[in-house]
């Protein structure tokens, strides 16, 4: 079975520091790009980043409004991709989805996380 | 970057209506659209992707169409099922992004 579990959410102070973890089974996943989608609550989805597979050079894309300040990261040896959140806001304050597609083509979502909440407040 | 819109924002519709969901890109974007149905509180689920190809699974009242700047979704018969918020979203290259919603209910 495909899955992939996200872990690592919780309260932080604005302006800290959090890293999110997501662990993959059921596929090839070193093969795979893997994207951070986030959700406030009652709002909508935002894609945060990406990052691609070994044979696509690693390469990184991220949301203007993260850029800078989030980094994806994967170790394809534990099967697990990474989302390292510094300098937070109150308003990174969201539902984190971790999310696997294919490559090299452009590829939809189709396998999600369960999501981990990320709380910035004082 | 491109911007997605969609529209309406929320509508309701009776059990069995003909629903009509509409999302814009801001550019062409070919045929690289996906939809995806969110019901409250449960992770999102891809509905159609290539713009109207459906997922495996998928009922089959739901269908897609469009090319280039202009999509649509539709939901041919209504069910209580079906409840929820829909997005689009652009997967051709980076930025991936959301449209912003349409909620839909039942009258």
């Amino acid at each position: 079975e495909v899955q992939l579990v996200e872990s690592g959410g919780g309260l932080v102070q604005p302006g800290g520091s959090l890293k999110l973890s997501c662990a993959a089974s059921g596929f090839t996943f070193s093969g795979s790009a893997m994207h951070w989608v986030r959700q406030a609550s009652g709002k909508g989805l935002e894609w945060v980043g990406r990052i691609r597979s070994k044979a696509n050079s690693y390469a990184t894309a991220y949301a203007a409004s993260v850029k800078g300040r989030f980094t994806i990261s994967r170790d394809d040896s534990k099967n697990t991709a990474y989302l390292q959140m510094n300098s937070l806001k109150t308003e990174d304050t969201a539902v984190y989805y971790c999310i696997k597609t294919g490559e090299p083509l452009p590829d939809a979502f189709d396998i999600w996380g369960q999501g981990t909440m990320v709380t910035v407040s004082s | 970057d491109i911007q997605m819109t969609q529209s309406p924002s929320s509508l309701s519709a009776s059990v069995g209506d003909r629903v009509t969901i509409t999302c814009r890109a801001s550019q062409g974007i070919s045929n690289y659209l996906a939809w995806y149905q969110q019901k409250p509180g449960k992770v999102p689920k891809l509905l159609i992707y290539a713009a109207s190809t459906l997922q495996s699974g998928v009922p089959s009242r739901f269908s897609g169409s469009g090319s280039g700047t202009d999509f649509t979704l539709t939901i041919s018969s209504l069910q209580p099922e079906d409840v929820a918020t829909y997005y689009c979203q652009k997967y051709n290259s980076a930025p991936f992004t959301f449209g912003p919603g349409t909620k839909v209910d039942i009258k």
